[in-house]
């Protein structure tokens, strides 16, 4: 089945700073892969998510890569604030039928 | 996006016993899951439950631990037998939609002692 890595586990930054989240996966079916924002007792939200049709994705602050040849995909979050202090998850699929796979997640610290 | 109701939010039970939760969709939905959470880890997808027919497991997972009932397009349990502590985790159904987008109950989590 299919098998995502996360890295790194922990990520501190200060405001205002960048912050990059890499995931790798080991199916080349999979060909959608979403990531996730969740706060502490909180259900992981929908963030930003990309096909495997399309290199790159950026919605405001944040920004998706995905590399297919590698097997790889990124989070790109410009411009930190405080309240993007989450544990954040990558997942992939790799099919349709809407079953992920997550990464082991990076809890984003971001330090005022 | 759809409505995810899951209840019991939070349980306490004792070891041996089983707990059912329950997770309600405010659309009719065709793809229903269930994932684990154990406490500071990431989410392990348990199984798929299928309207109609029986659930599809993961490995690792298996029906007589975790039966699971999908009587019709909104709604699904999940049974957790016979529980241990190592059963303590957080318990999560996701519906998908047509965009493959996936959305989460808030979660159950259950503590075994």
């Amino acid at each position: 089945g299919e098998n995502v890595e996360q890295h790194p586990s922990t990520l501190s930054v200060q405001e205002g700073d960048s912050a990059v989240i890499k995931c790798t996966y080991s199916d080349s079916a999979s060909n959608y892969f979403p990531w996730y924002k969740q706060e502490l007792g909180k259900r992981p939200q929908l963030i930003i998510d990309i096909r495997s049709n399309v290199g790159e994705k950026k919605d405001q602050r944040i920004a998706v890569t995905l590399n297919k040849t590698a097997k790889h995909f990124s989070l790109h979050i410009t411009e930190t604030q405080p309240e993007d202090s989450a544990v954040y998850f990558c997942a992939a699929t790799p099919n349709t039928g809407n079953q992920f796979y997550f990464g082991t997640g990076t809890s984003l610290t971001v330090i005022p | 996006s759809a409505v995810i109701s899951q209840k019991p939010s939070r349980d306490i039970c004792q070891r041996g016993t089983s707990l059912t939760i329950q997770c309600q969709v405010d659309s009719q939905v065709t793809m229903m899951f269930w994932y684990r959470q154990q406490p500071g880890q990431s989410l392990t997808l348990i199984a798929t439950a299928n309207q109609g027919s029986e659930a599809t497991y993961e490995s690792g997972f298996v029906i007589d631990k975790f039966p699971i009932s999908r009587p019709n397009l909104t709604f699904s349990t999940l049974t957790v037998s016979n529980m241990s502590p190592e059963d303590s985790s957080i318990y999560l159904c996701s519906v998908g939609d047509r965009e493959d987008k996936a959305f989460f109950g808030q979660g159950t989590r259950l503590t075994v002692v």
